[in-house]
């Protein structure tokens, strides 16, 4: 298996634009996660998908941002209008589920650097 | 909030010694993690330990878990240049994890 995958490794884009990060997971996780790292905040959980249904979007800074997972394999996190107080490296994860604590272990991908101008 | 914190902040040490990283948290778990994450990369899933159980080896990553302190430590023994990274501790509870801000190694040739 070849992972989480992500794209793009890189985004800079002006203030003001709409920005979309793209997420793979690894096939038959159950389990998609968008977090943010930043220095000033370390890596923080944004929103989580369990079979494509949105969990807990509780992280989710503003309505600037929206999320969605339309099937198993492919989830987005979308910035519209972006800030550049945005700028940061977004990760996805992706995990099995179920009731053997073996299964949060979390698996993730290389991340997207975005920068906002 | 359940959020662990890492200490110290960071650590440098000399290849072939071993580097000791404390995690707290603050309330109950199901399990605890570590995760380590080199520069530019996404976090690494290292180990896992569970709420019922006290400590836990792979390799040369050594475990411990108190959950009457809610702490944990991760002993790294004798390290190498390549476990130069920052090191996160995470508590899951219900498929979630709050993870730390990180121990960051430094281990110098």
């Amino acid at each position: 298996d070849a992972g989480v995958i992500q794209s793009p490794r890189h985004e800079v884009t002006e203030m003001g634009q709409e920005v979309t990060l793209r997420c793979k997971p690894i096939s038959g996780h159950d389990y998609l996660f968008w977090y943010r790292q930043t220095m000033m905040r370390g890596l923080e959980l944004l929103i989580y998908f369990n079979n494509n249904v949105p969990i807990d979007d509780s992280g989710m800074p503003e309505d600037r941002f929206s999320a969605k997972m339309p099937n198993a394999s492919f989830s987005t996190l979308k910035i519209q209008p972006s800030e550049p107080r945005d700028s940061a490296v977004y990760f996805c994860a992706s995990s099995l589920g179920g009731l053997l604590p073996r299964y949060n272990e979390q698996f993730f991908g290389p991340g997207t650097r975005l920068t906002v101008l | 909030s359940q959020q662990g914190e890492e200490d110290p902040q960071a650590l440098s040490i000399q290849e072939g010694e071993n580097a000791t990283m404390n995690c707290s948290y603050k309330t109950s778990i199901n399990n605890l993690q570590w995760y380590r994450q080199n520069s530019g990369r996404g976090l690494v899933h290292l180990i896992l330990i569970r709420s019922n159980e006290r400590e836990k080896h792979s390799g040369r990553l050594r475990v411990t878990l108190d959950t009457s302190k809610k702490s944990s430590s991760l002993l790294i023994t004798a390290s190498r240049a390549a476990d130069t990274a920052s090191y996160f501790c995470a508590t899951g509870v219900e498929g979630k994890l709050v993870f730390g801000k990180g121990t960051k190694l430094t281990v110098n040739p």
